[in-house]
C-alpha cells in the first residue's frame, strides 16, 4: 500500500457541487499538507495542518476547507465548486529532523464543469 | 517570503546528451531545497535534498544538484539522459529557522528527452 493515498484518482463534479477529496497516511508524519498543481504555475499551498488541533490557510485557501479527522486523515472540501477550481491536487506528509523531507499523494484530478 | 525561479519552462534535449535544469531562490533566512520529478499522469517522486552538509548532493537516477550560497541557486544537472527521463522537474524550498513545513515550489521545467 502507497504511504499517502488519495481518493478519489479523479473526480468530475458540477458547478456549484459539494465535493471531498480524502486522504490517508501511514507514515505517521504529524504534519499534512494540500497542494493544488496548474499548468505553468506549480504546486501552490492551500492548507497545512501540524495535528489534529492546527490546521492553517495557505496561500489559495480561498474556496476550500479541511478537516483533519485524526492523524493519518486531511480531507479538502469545495464547498461549492467553480470551474477555475479544475486542477490536480496533492496531499503530502512531511517529518522533521535529520530526515526532513515530504511524501506525496499520487493525485486527484478533479474537474468541474 | 521565500521564492523559487525556474528559469527555463521546457528543455529539450537529444538523448545521452548532458542536462542542467535551472533553479534560482530567494530567501533572506536559510533553507532547505529539493528537486522533484512528475512523470506523466503520476505523482512526485523526490530526486534530491540539501539539508546541509556538501553542496553537491546526488539523487537517485544519476541526478546531482549543487548548492551555491552565494548565488542563491540550486541546479540539477545530469551527464547522459535516457528517454525515460522526459518529465517535469520542479524545484522547492522551505525555511530552516521557525520552519512551518510550507514547500514553496517553482513553476517547473518540462525535459523532453528526444532519440
Amino acid at each position: 500500500d502507497a504511504d499517502v493515498t488519495q481518493t478519489p484518482r479523479n473526480r468530475i463534479t458540477k458547478t456549484g457541487k459539494r465535493i471531498m477529496l480524502e486522504c490517508s497516511q501511514t507514515k505517521g508524519h504529524d504534519r499534512m499538507y494540500w497542494y493544488r498543481q496548474d499548468p505553468g504555475l506549480g504546486l501552490r499551498l492551500i492548507y497545512y495542518s501540524f495535528d489534529v488541533k492546527d490546521i492553517n490557510k495557505g496561500e489559495i485557501s480561498d474556496g476550500y476547507s479541511v478537516s483533519r479527522q485524526a492523524q493519518a486523515k486531511f480531507s479538502l472540501s469545495l464547498e461549492s465548486a467553480i470551474p477555475n477550481q479544475t486542477a490536480l491536487y496533492f496531499c503530502a506528509t512531511s517529518e522533521t529532523g535529520e530526515n526532513y523531507g515530504y511524501t506525496f499523494g499520487s493525485g486527484t484530478r478533479l474537474t468541474v464543469v | 517570503a521565500q521564492s523559487v525561479t525556474q528559469l527555463d519552462s521546457q528543455v529539450p534535449v537529444f538523448e545521452e546528451a548532458p542536462v542542467e535544469l535551472r533553479c534560482n531562490y530567494s530567501s533572506s533566512v536559510s533553507v532547505y531545497l529539493f528537486w522533484y520529478v512528475q512523470y506523466p499522469n503520476q505523482g512526485l517522486q523526490l530526486l534530491l535534498k540539501y539539508l546541509s552538509g556538501s553542496t553537491l548532493v546526488k539523487g537517485i537516477n544519476g541526478f546531482e544538484a549543487e548548492f551555491n550560497k552565494s548565488q542563491t541557486s540550486f541546479h540539477l544537472r545530469k551527464p547522459s539522459v535516457h528517454i525515460s527521463d522526459t518529465a517535469e522537474y520542479f524545484c522547492a524550498v522551505t525555511r530552516v529557522s521557525g520552519n512551518t513545513g510550507k514547500l514553496i515550489f517553482g513553476q517547473g521545467t518540462t525535459l523532453q528527452v528526444k532519440p
